[in-house]
């Protein structure tokens, strides 16, 4: 069965530092891996996905993630936080075949001015 | 990529009733996927629609009580029943899920409050 677990309930960094969400995934196969945005009050949104080719995938509004395999790991990152980028962060996995989605359980992140 | 219009965008029910959400695609698609949201958790996936036969539910969640249409290959509805404030969440219908499929698209989420 596939899961994904996101070690941090809550992430709070400084405007203009860097920042991790951390996520790492079980799948019996090759996975497909993505991260999602989810605003107050909104639906959620698409920031990247890793489904094969470069370990580094880089996606919506300056973030990146790192494909890990050995680690099983997929972070997010972002080189310079904004506030506005403020939001719930979800990590979600399938499996290459016609099988929905697992979503971690969500990571808050906080960027303080 | 697929545009996904989900009605309503919330609602405030009274206990007992029901609701019924409403899932349009922009293009034809084989299957469809109902999420539940409750506050403060991950999304759990409540059932997947295929056009033309009956929807599989995950464990958990039974047909009387998420009865699913899917009448055409852009349309679904999702009803709640007999609604209780544990039923408060939201819900959601997502597509883009299937085998040849890379990427999914999610609705904006309907957010249920049960009174």
């Amino acid at each position: 069965a596939q899961s994904v677990a996101q070690p941090e309930d809550q992430v709070n960094v400084a405007e203009g530092n860097p920042l991790t969400v951390k996520c790492t995934y079980s799948v019996s196969g090759n996975p497909y891996l993505f991260w999602y945005v989810q605003y107050p009050n909104r639906g959620l949104q698409f920031l990247l996905k890793y489904i094969t080719g470069d370990n580094l995938v880089k996606g919506s509004y300056g973030f990146e993630a790192e494909f890990n395999k050995s680690q099983t790991s997929f972070h997010l990152k972002k080189p310079s936080a904004l506030v506005s980028d403020s939001a719930l962060y979800f990590c979600a996995v399938r499996d290459k075949g016609n099988t929905p989605l697992v979503f971690g359980k969500g990571t808050r992140l906080s960027v303080i001015a | 990529s697929a545009v996904i219009s989900q009605k309503p965008s919330r609602d405030i029910c009274q206990r007992g009733t029901s609701l019924t959400i409403q899932c349009q695609v922009d293009s034809q698609v084989t299957m469809m996927f109902w999420y539940r949201q409750q506050p403060g958790q991950s999304l759990t996936l409540i059932a997947t629609a295929n056009q033309g036969s009956e929807a599989t539910y995950e464990s958990g969640f039974v047909i009387d009580k998420f009865p699913i249409s899917r009448p055409n290959l852009t349309f679904s509805t999702l009803t709640v029943s007999n609604l209780s404030p544990e039923d408060s969440s939201i819900y959601l219908c997502s597509v883009g899920q299937g085998i040849r499929d890379t990427e999914a698209f999610f609705g904006q989420g309907t957010r249920l409050t049960v009174v």
